[in-house]
């Protein structure tokens, strides 16, 4: 079946250090992968997407590019803020069933300190 | 302003009775999803929906119940059935697209006392 495997959290960082999230996955065919960001209390809000093999998602000064070979949509950024804390969320949407039927990964909590 | 807006923000329900949470979107989309995240989990599907007066069961829909009788408005039921109802909800709608994202309410807090 479909899965999401994302590293453990909590990441503590202090300001402007580089950040990496680990996020692997399990599909058949090509799905769209998606990087979505949480702040307390609130709902999700999409951070950057790619929807085939090799593309680059960006936006905010984060990235993510799609690797199908090693399965893997690692999300990135070189300076974070104080204000990146919050909890984010690596999700697919499979290739095949019509639906946009996301599956997440359990999340992770990034603390930047300053 | 385009958007999802779920409603209550916080709900409080005693044990045995069932309440209904809102979810209302104009962003014409014809999908419609509820999803429940539990402290430190992944959100899990409950329902969704491609189209009016359709609905499918996702992976945790036991003690749920929804209806889509207008494309705006997905309501979802928690009826006493369920037996861990405490949890964060979230309504989210999107084209039926895999390749476009979905967007997401700010959620229902849901608190048995």
């Amino acid at each position: 079946g479909n899965s999401v495997t994302q590293m453990e959290g909590p990441v503590t960082l202090s300001e402007e250090a580089f950040l990496t999230i680990n996020c692997t996955y399990t599909a058949t065919g090509y799905p769209s992968l998606f990087w979505y960001v949480q702040y307390p209390g609130e709902g999700l809000q999409l951070l950057l997407k790619a929807t085939k093999a090799d593309d680059k998602g960006s936006n905010k000064g984060f990235e993510a590019t799609y690797r199908k070979e090693t399965t893997s949509f690692h999300l990135e950024k070189g300076s974070v803020q104080v204000s990146d804390s919050a909890v984010y969320f690596c999700a697919l949407s499979p290739s095949s069933g019509g639906y946009n039927k996301l599956i997440f990964g359990a999340g992770t909590r990034l603390a930047v300190h300053p | 302003d385009g958007g999802i807006t779920q409603s209550p923000k916080y709900l409080f329900r005693k044990e045995g009775q069932n309440v209904t949470l809102s979810c209302e979107q104009n962003l014409n989309h014809d999908a419609m999803y509820w999803y429940r995240q539990d402290p430190g989990q992944g959100l899990r599907l409950i329902y969704y929906s491609q189209i009016v007066n359709d609905f499918q069961k996702g992976d945790i829909a036991e003690g749920y119940s929804v209806s889509r009788e207008k494309k705006e408005s997905f309501p979802l039921t928690v009826t006493s059935a369920q037996k861990n109802p405490t949890a964060f909800y979230l309504c989210a709608s999107s084209p039926v697209d895999r390749n476009t994202e979905a967007f997401f309410g700010q959620g229902t807090r849901l608190t048995v006392v």
